[in-house]
């Protein structure tokens, strides 16, 4: 299995970011497929998570309304568009590969991407 | 939200036992899985749904789940152990179900 995120980066309070998750090595369809923040010093906060058609979505209350999950399957790429941000979005944005079956858990990681808001 | 409290930081000496406990209203209900994150890395997955181990993952390491509590047990500590540890649970009837512990630094002396 590889995950490789990319996109992270400084951006304004208010602004937009789209991060990308290039999946290797598995049947990335067949999968669900979550993002998993990590703030500085802080713990995993679970962000949003798709099912494997993509028609199925989660999301962490703390960014329901602003962020929206994508995946696109015959590019094996997932996607995070994150709209409106604010300074408590910095973190580091972790792409995991979910178990095959709900009761979802993180199977594999990436190794994130760092994204930091600040004016 | 379901919530997941995890204690302050474990302190254990080599060769010794270290137990880290994660507590949730009637966590014995759901399936709980944990993680390891050393620093400066990723997280990976040491045990799910509550007793398995991943491959790669070595049998030192344990789980339990019972009741309002959870138990991620590592056996014959060894320096390598040393991380942050959180657990985690997916509960399906919530709209917002990926929940995570707070972590627990575990220190070896």
């Amino acid at each position: 299995v590889q995950l490789l995120e990319s996109g992270g980066g400084l951006v304004r309070p208010g602004g937009s970011l789209r991060l990308s998750c290039a999946a290797s090595r598995f049947p990335f369809s067949s999968y669900a497929m979550s993002w998993v923040r990590q703030a500085p010093g802080k713990g995993l906060e679970w962000v949003s998570t798709i099912g494997g058609d993509g028609d199925t979505t989660y999301y962490a209350n703390s960014v329901k309304g602003r962020f929206t999950i994508s995946r696109d399957n015959s590019q094996n790429t997932l996607n995070l568009q994150m709209n409106s941000l604010r300074a408590e979005d910095t973190a580091v944005y972790y792409c995991a590969l979910c178990s095959v079956t709900s009761p979802y858990y993180f199977d594999y990681w990436g190794q994130g991407t760092l994204v930091t808001v600040s004016s | 939200s379901y919530v997941l409290t995890q204690p302050p930081p474990v302190s254990v000496a080599p060769g010794h036992t270290a137990k880290i406990t994660c507590g949730g209203n009637n966590i014995g209900g759901n399936s709980v899985h944990w993680y390891q994150q050393r620093p400066g890395q990723a997280p990976v997955l040491v045990v799910y749904d509550d007793t398995y181990r991943p491959s790669g993952i070595p049998e030192r390491f344990s789980g339990s789940n019972s009741g309002n509590t959870a138990i991620l047990t590592i056996s014959r500590v060894e320096a390598g152990d040393e991380a942050d540890y959180y657990c985690q649970v997916w509960d399906s009837t919530s709209d917002h179900p990926g929940v995570f512990g707070g972590g627990t630094k575990l220190t070896v002396l």
